[in-house]
């Protein structure tokens, strides 16, 4: 079946430490997504990407990286700049624009990511 | 710049009745899709339902259906002969033609009781 699969589901990290989350697709869509989501505050979009080797801040990228280097694979880097990073993160694909769904997102299972 | 704003932060519903979740948007644009996206206890995002602003048939899907008033900016999502899986925290998003991202709403958490 096709989807998206976000690893690790739980992730604990210390201060000062950096910590990468996969995001893996195969449903062959363009364009993939991050968002955080923290109690009350909905998601937020963290980074996007529309094609392959290209990418852009979203509205919070301050201490967080990406790399699009293959299409079905979008991991995101929390690093140490990222003053609150305990929060649940959400991946996401859609088709390229002007295909057919390319407004609807298809969202992976999460991670967990807490702080110590 | 959008905005989406869900003003019930929870509700309740008796199993088998039906309920009505609020949500209003603001956009510049004519071209713009709104959603509503269900997410369970599993945390998994999961779409309900979706509607293009230009359609003025108000979308619907099985028990879910929404009242789009476009003059009021306004979009609700009203789930008839509600069950117990329907319990859930929905949020409401939208997405201009031109924008490739979704902006959320801060969710209403749904309780369906006995």
């Amino acid at each position: 079946d096709g989807g998206i699969t976000q690893s690790p589901k739980y992730l604990f990290r210390k201060e000062g430490q950096n910590v990468t989350l996969s995001c893996e697709q195969n449903l062959n869509h363009d364009a993939m997504y991050w968002y955080r989501q923290d109690p009350g505050q909905g998601l937020r979009l963290i980074y996007y990407s529309q094609i392959v080797n290209d990418f852009q801040k979203g509205d919070i990228a301050e201490g967080y990286s990406v790399s699009r280097e293959k299409k079905e694979s979008f991991p995101l880097t929390v690093t140490s700049a990222q003053k609150n990073p305990t929060a649940f993160y959400l991946c996401a694909s859609s088709p390229g624009q002007g295909s057919s769904g390319a407004n609807v997102l298809t969202f992976g299972a999460g991670s967990r990511l807490t702080v110590l | 710049a959008q905005t989406v704003t869900q003003s019930q932060p929870e509700m309740s519903v008796q199993e088998a009745e039906t309920v009505t979740l609020s949500c209003t948007y603001d956009t510049s644009e004519s071209d713009y899709y709104l959603f509503w996206y269900k997410q369970p206890p599993s945390r998994q995002m999961i779409l309900v339902i979706r509607q293009e602003a230009y359609k003025q048939q108000n979308a619907t899907e099985n028990r879910f259906s929404v009242n789009f008033q476009k003059a009021a900016k306004s979009f609700s999502l009203k789930i008839s002969d509600s069950q117990l899986g329907d319990a859930a925290m929905y949020f409401c998003a939208s997405k201009t033609g031109t924008a490739s991202k979704l902006t959320f709403g801060t969710g209403t958490r749904l309780q369906v009781t006995l």
